[in-house]
């Protein structure tokens, strides 16, 4: 079955560590989302990619960093300097950019930092 | 003020009651999706519309472009339906801003 997979989904890491959060996808979709949600919050977007080896920062990207290497793939380093890094971690992809387009969501990875 | 309200933030329901969940936006906007946020944090895109009203099963989505809001409503409501419901916007610039939830528990 076609959809989006994210991993992992529970993450625990230290203050001062980075870590990568995975997202696949096998819908063969041109664009990617990461999303971050906080309690009593909208989902807010942190950095999106339109097409392989191209990406753009979304609302609150400092702190994040991101790779497109292949089409499938778009994994979400959230590095030390994130002052506020526990949260959930949503991964999105559509056919096109989300204007033309329904959004499909992975499953999520909730982060904690101990 | 956000640009998207939803209201309510919480709702609770007998099993078999219609269900209304409200969402009002302030902007410009080129479509409104509804989404469905399962207890285990997956997100499940329900609808997307820009005019008048879409149906899937006991559900209903409507909109209002001209009073800027949307509502969706769940016929016959199931305890299989406790979810949180997130109404988010297309901007006219591209760009999709969500509301904060509204949560909905079902009970038998």
């Amino acid at each position: 079955d076609g959809g989006i997979t994210q991993s992992p989904k529970y993450l625990f890491r230290k203050e001062g560590q980075n870590v990568t959060l995975s997202c696949e996808q096998n819908l063969n979709h041109d664009a990617m989302y990461w999303y971050r949600q906080d309690p009593g919050q909208g989902l807010r977007l942190i950095y999106y990619s339109q097409i392989v080896n191209d990406f753009q920062k979304g609302d609150i990207a400092e702190g994040y960093s991101v790779s497109r290497e292949k089409k499938e793939s778009f994994p979400l380093t959230v590095t030390s300097a994130q002052k506020n890094p526990t949260a959930f971690y949503l991964c999105a992809s559509s056919m096109m950019m989300v204007i033309s387009g329904e959004l499909f969501f992975g499953e999520g990875s909730r982060l904690t930092v101990l | 003020k956000n640009e998207v309200e939803q209201s309510p933030q919480n709702l609770t329901a007998q099993e078999g009651e219609f269900i209304t969940i409200n969402c009002s936006y302030s902007v410009g906007i080129s479509a409104l999706h509804w989404l469905q946020q399962h207890p285990g944090g997956g997100i499940v895109s329900l609808f997307m519309l820009s005019s008048g009203k879409k149906k899937h099963g006991r559900l209903i989505a409507t909109i209002n472009i001209q009073e800027k809001h949307s509502s969706l409503h769940i016929t016959a409501s199931h305890p299989r339906d406790s979810a949180v419901y997130i109404c988010a916007v297309f901007l006219n610039t591209d760009k999709l801003i969500f509301g904060t939830g509204t949560r909905l528990q079902v009970f038998p």
